[in-house]
């Protein structure tokens, strides 16, 4: 296993349009969370899965964006009619609640968006 | 509301000097705590994780501490090289029963000068 995966990795779109990232997680992985993230601050949650239980949704996350987990495996996070101020990294990680550490998460390569 | 603040300026050092880098969190008592850092356009890379009952941890050149009477945690990288250069992120983790969470701090931002 090669680690967390992200697609796409850019993604340039109008103002308006919907957009899905898809993560894939380190496969034995349980938890799955998405962050936002823009230059200069830190990771900004938005929601997490454990399993394909969404456990958690940040009260930030307008009902624009949605994310799916529909066999515990990949996720996909999906923004309808996309505002300039969506543009910033979207980062997925994975951790395995099972493990040592279980709150060590594990990120993959982002998603840039940039919304025109 | 909790809090977490990182050295707000950039940290320039010398090559071969020791950074440090401070974590401060103000209105909670983390479990513990995790160091990540964060090189430009990819997502953050675990380093180190240091629990409430310790009070030093090392790994290679890096070592993290942990003061709780103080809310404090500091990261050091001794005999810092230019490949150093990153955002290092601070990361307490609160638990209480089940629930878990995770606060990220802003980050500060390191470069090695050769």
């Amino acid at each position: 296993d090669t680690g967390v995966s992200q697609d796409p990795r850019h993604k340039i779109t109008k103002r308006g349009q919907n957009v899905t990232f898809r993560c894939d997680p380190i496969s034995e992985h349980n938890r799955l969370y998405w962050y936002r993230q823009t230059l200069g601050q830190g990771p900004e949650f938005l929601t997490y899965f454990q399993n394909e239980a969404q456990l958690e949704k940040s009260r930030l996350l307008s009902d624009r964006f949605s994310a799916e987990r529909p066999k515990g495996s990949f996720s996909t996070l999906e923004i309808q009619r996309t505002e300039q101020g969506d543009s910033a990294m979207y980062l997925c990680a994975s951790s395995w609640i099972g493990g040592r550490d279980p709150d060590t998460q594990y990120f993959g390569p982002g998603t840039r968006l940039t919304v025109l | 509301s909790q809090k977490i603040e990182q050295n707000s300026e950039a940290l320039n050092i010398q090559e071969g000097k020791t950074a440090t880098l401070t974590c401060n969190y103000t209105n909670y008592s983390p479990a513990y705590l995790q160091w990540y850092r964060q090189d430009p356009g990819r997502g953050p890379v675990f380093l180190l994780l240091i629990r409430e009952n310790e009070k030093e941890k090392r790994k290679e050149r890096l070592k993290v501490t942990f003061d709780t009477t103080l809310k404090q945690s500091l990261f050091h990288i001794t005999a810092s090289q230019p490949a150093d250069s990153a955002t290092y992120l601070c990361a307490p983790v609160l638990v209480a029963g089940n629930n878990r969470k995770l606060i990220w701090g802003l980050g500060t931002s390191l470069a090695v000068n050769p």
